[in-house]
């Protein structure tokens, strides 16, 4: 099952702030966050394993609640080079290891 | 190193040609993927190799689509006879660990356009 993602679209000036969020109708195994920007293949960013786990990759970071099934990825002090759609992954409990994308969330970061 | 490799970057061909995409996935990954991405529908899972086995084929659309993996440096995805709901950039990702459980390295994608 697809996870869900929210907001579809932010738009940030440099500096601010922003988080997104996914959201699954099933227990979670992993959730993997990746980068895509136009034109090009999305690029990896983290994976989170456990409950309550953050990781933190430059000035982005995410968190993971196991048992709310959720994840967050949070946008700190953004940069122009931010800018891109975040998709979030995810591999269920009751699934071999598949990964399901959501839909993405577009992030334009400007001047 | 080299990355995921995949061939031809471009496609474009007639309705009921048949196509084959290639990729070359990263040295001593033992998992590979194919996906499909489109505006509609996202980014899907195809077909999902581990040790050059399929292991869930289930994204595969329908009989038209194929894949292969006859070592660990090859895999071919084919699509006969193509159609214009086909055109979409397909990648190919590999990972040094099973699906799930860590990065997939993303190829650079082949766009295809079926006319």
């Amino acid at each position: 099952q697809q996870p869900v993602q929210s907001p579809q679209a932010v738009i940030l000036r440099e500096g601010e702030d922003a988080v997104i969020n996914c959201s699954s109708s099933k227990a979670l195994y992993s959730v993997h966050w990746y980068r895509q920007k136009h034109g090009e293949a999305p690029v990896f960013l983290m994976i989170l394993l456990k409950g309550g786990e953050q990781k933190g990759h430059d000035k982005i970071s995410a968190s993971f609640n196991e048992k709310k099934q959720q994840s967050s990825l949070y946008l700190t002090a953004s940069q122009l080079s931010y800018s891109g759609t975040y998709f979030c992954g995810t591999v269920t409990t009751d699934s071999w290891g598949k990964l399901q994308f959501g839909a993405g969330t577009q992030v334009v970061v400007t001047p | 190193d080299a990355g995921v490799i995949q061939s031809p970057r471009h496609e474009v061909t007639e309705m009921g040609q048949e196509v084959t995409l290639r990729c070359k996935p990263i040295s001593g990954h033992n998992s590979l993927f194919w996906y499909r991405q489109t505006m509609m529908r996202g980014l899907e899972l195809l077909i999902y190799f581990n040790n050059n086995v399929p292991i869930d084929d289930s994204g595969m659309p329908e009989d038209r689509f194929s894949a292969k993996m006859p070592n660990a440096s090859f895999s071919t995805l084919k699509i006969q006879p193509s159609e214009p709901r086909d055109s979409a950039v397909y990648f190919c990702a590999s990972s040094p660990v099973p699906s799930g459980k860590g990065e997939q390295y993303f190829g650079p994608g082949t766009r295809l356009t079926v006319t």
